[in-house]
């Protein structure tokens, strides 16, 4: 069974740093892209990057690019999503995807 | 900036059919945007349910269906049940320069 198990929800003060993870199992984390989907409180859904975990090739939505960092450790099967110095625009829940299943989402709230 | 364009929303009878579509601002949409379907409930992390136009997952009701239409991905509900209420969100990728996915900001499904 596909699953992805993201990490709990997250407290943050405006300019603090975070790191937020998405582990998958039940299927080969090296052969599928992860995407990371933000939502905004009562929005859509935007697509914020992917990584490739086989090798590590990285791509940002234009709109994320240099604001979030994506990255992934295929020897556990995990990706990540950090930030250098949070904003409290940044407060939403954060997805990750991959094989066609999603993570529970983990809520990031920014807040002073 | 890419926009992806789908009906607000929409209002279908229990037992009807009813059409979604998912629109892009660089033109008509083919096979190789590889549209996806996404549902969303409240409170819920989105599911997936359908991939590359009109492909079905294993879990996937047997009365959604992916196609392309007038230009449009297309997701159509056939025999609509009151549990299909929700928020449906259409993703589809574009290649070349931009090599990601966009999401279209979704389409509120009232089943009354």
């Amino acid at each position: 069974e596909v699953q992805l198990e993201q990490s709990g929800a997250e407290v943050k003060k405006p300019g603090e740093s975070l790191k937020i993870s998405c582990k998958g199992s039940g299927y080969s984390f090296t052969s599928y892209w992860i995407g990371w989907v933000r939502q905004m409180p009562g929005k859509g859904l935007e697509w914020m990057g992917m990584i490739h975990p086989g090798d590590s090739d990285t791509r940002y939505s234009p709109s994320f690019q240099g604001q979030v960092t994506i990255s992934a450790d295929k020897s556990i099967s995990t990706a990540y999503l950090q930030w250098s110095s949070l904003k409290a625009s940044d407060t939403a829940m954060y997805y990750c995807m991959s094989c066609h299943h999603w993570g529970q989402g983990t809520l990031v709230t920014v807040s002073s | 900036q890419t926009v992806v364009t789908q009906e607000p929303s929409l209002t279908v009878s229990p037992g009807g059919t009813v059409t979604l579509t998912c629109a892009s601002s660089t033109g008509a949409v083919t096979s190789g945007y590889y549209p996806n379907w996404f549902q969303q409930k409240p409170g819920q992390a989105p599911r997936a349910l359908i991939y590359s136009t009109n492909n079905k997952h294993s879990w996937t009701p047997a009365r959604f269906s992916g196609s392309l239409l007038g230009g449009k991905a297309a997701l159509t509900l056939s025999g609509v049940q009151p549990e299909d209420e929700a928020e449906y969100y259409c993703l589809l990728y574009y290649g070349g320069a931009q090599r990601n996915w966009v999401f279209g900001g979704g389409t509120k499904l009232t089943v009354l």
